[in-house]
């Protein structure tokens, strides 16, 4: 199962929005509404930020987002503060296995 | 308070063996399957395997198939990842996740913080 393909960087001034896409195929990300999306700051445990495509845990920012057409997901930051400022990962559920995208570091200028 | 704390890491030589644990507390343990996932130096997130809540279906990475077994235990809320014939590509920090189920569904929402396995003569 190869992973899933997402920018390698993603760059936005504060305030702004930017998306982040993650696209996989239709054994993975066209068949299943279970991609999850992951905040990864250095040296720190990834953060459950997005499942099932958009919904948001507990304690997640409204001004994360997701959404899924086809073959790809995506994540949208809106608002974005320094703090956002990490990795972020996709990943899909995919029957038997979970596959995760290649990961986007994102940057706020 | 719900966490997860893996052990078990450390240097061993290639073709050895090495068996990670991951203690849950603060959930119903019994109720979740788990995953373990890992992470080379400076590279992405890989899945590695997962187990069911009662242990009833269990899936590996191709990259781990026949060299990795992943276990639980219940009674002792403890998740395990046995690890033999290692090779110098399996060097990472791996992550026990606890898989969601009616909140975070099939999300990783918890994870422990990770062990640091080093393959190398």
């Amino acid at each position: 199962q190869s992973a899933l393909t997402q920018p390698a960087s993603v760059s936005g001034s504060p305030g702004q929005s930017i998306t982040i896409s993650c696209t996989g195929t239709s054994s993975d990300v066209g068949s299943y509404n279970l991609v999850s999306w992951y905040q990864q700051h250095p040296g720190k445990a990834p953060k459950l930020m997005i499942y099932e495509g958009s919904k948001r845990p507990s304690g997640v920012s409204n001004r994360f987002s997701g959404s899924k057409s086809g073959n790809t997901a995506s994540l949208t930051i809106s608002g974005l503060q320094a703090e956002d400022e990490a990795d972020y990962y996709c990943c899909s559920y995919a029957g038997s296995l979970y596959v995760f995208g290649t990961g986007t570091k994102v940057t706020v200028l | 308070e719900v966490q997860l704390v893996e052990s078990g890491g450390g240097l061993v030589k290639p073709g050895g063996s090495l068996r990670l644990s991951c203690a849950a507390s603060g959930f119903t343990f019994s109720s979740y399957s788990m995953n373990w996932v890992r992470q080379a130096p400076g590279k992405g997130l890989e899945w590695v395997s997962s187990i069911s809540s009662s242990s009833s279906y269990i899936y590996y990475a191709d990259s781990v198939k026949g060299r990795f077994t992943i276990s639980r235990d219940n009674a002792k809320n403890s998740l395990y990842l046995q690890m033999n014939s290692l090779r110098a590509e399996d060097t990472a920090v791996y992550y026990c996740a606890r898989v969601g189920i009616a909140v975070a569904y099939y999300g990783m929402d918890v994870w422990g913080q990770g062990t640091t396995v080093t393959v190398s003569s």
